[in-house]
């Protein structure tokens, strides 16, 4: 069956440190990933796909099949990075949905 | 463009009753879909809408059913309500009949059973 995992409920780094948000997927398919982002009193927002290769707001994910893994990684974090990250893994069955994992709350502490 | 909007955006209501939730989807989506976000929790997919069917459920009882109007807007209604129904329940358009490349996601009604 398919499932994300997102290990950790909880994160907290200082400004200016690395972040690695975790994200882990079980899919017999061939996946596709992303990572949504809920800043405070804001709805959920795609953040990015893996699919694009790209860069936002300096974040980046890259998919590793043979660990099955999604990490959302910055070089630098910033105090506005602060909010709740959910990964999630698009599948068809009939149509398309997403399975998200349970989410991180990233704290960026000044 | 508003986005997709829903509501009410919060609702309080007894075991047993019933509940009708409102999405109107992003202009240019037809396509809606339902999740339910339970405190602690990722969204978790309820069912769909395309051209009016019900396209795809997730693993939610028969209490929950929808509807999608011919201009797209949908509704999500839940009988004999349970406690364990409290959550935030969230709607998300797209277009094309669907591409989670082009999901939008509303601000959620918050349904709570006392």
């Amino acid at each position: 069956a398919q499932r994300v995992t997102q290990p950790e409920k909880l994160l907290s780094v200082f400004k200016g440190a690395p972040v690695e948000l975790k994200c882990n997927y079980s899919y017999s398919g061939s996946p596709e990933l992303f990572w949504y982002v809920q800043y405070s009193r804001q709805r959920l927002q795609l953040l990015l796909r893996h699919i694009s290769r790209e860069s936002i707001k300096g974040f980046t994910a890259d998919l590793n099949k043979g660990e099955t893994s999604f990490h959302l990684k910055k070089p630098f974090a910033q105090e506005e990075d602060s909010a709740m990250y959910y990964c999630a893994l698009s599948i068809f069955q009939g149509a398309q949905k997403l399975v998200f994992g349970q989410g991180t709350r990233l704290t960026i502490n000044p | 463009d508003a986005g997709v909007t829903q509501s009410p955006t919060h609702l309080i209501k007894t075991r047993g009753q019933q509940v009708t939730l409102r999405c109107s989807p992003k202009s240019g989506h037809d396509t809606v879909s339902w999740y339910q976000q339970a405190l602690g929790q990722g969204p978790q997919f309820i069912f769909q809408y395309y051209e009016e069917e019900e396209r795809q459920r997730g693993n939610f009882p028969d209490r929950f059913s929808g509807h999608q109007f011919p201009n797209y807007s949908s509704e999500l209604n839940v009988n004999a309500l349970l406690l364990g129904d409290s959550a935030l329940y969230l709607c998300a358009s797209s277009p094309y009949g669907g591409t989670n490349e082009k999901l939008f996601f509303g601000s959620g009604t918050q349904l709570s059973v006392l």
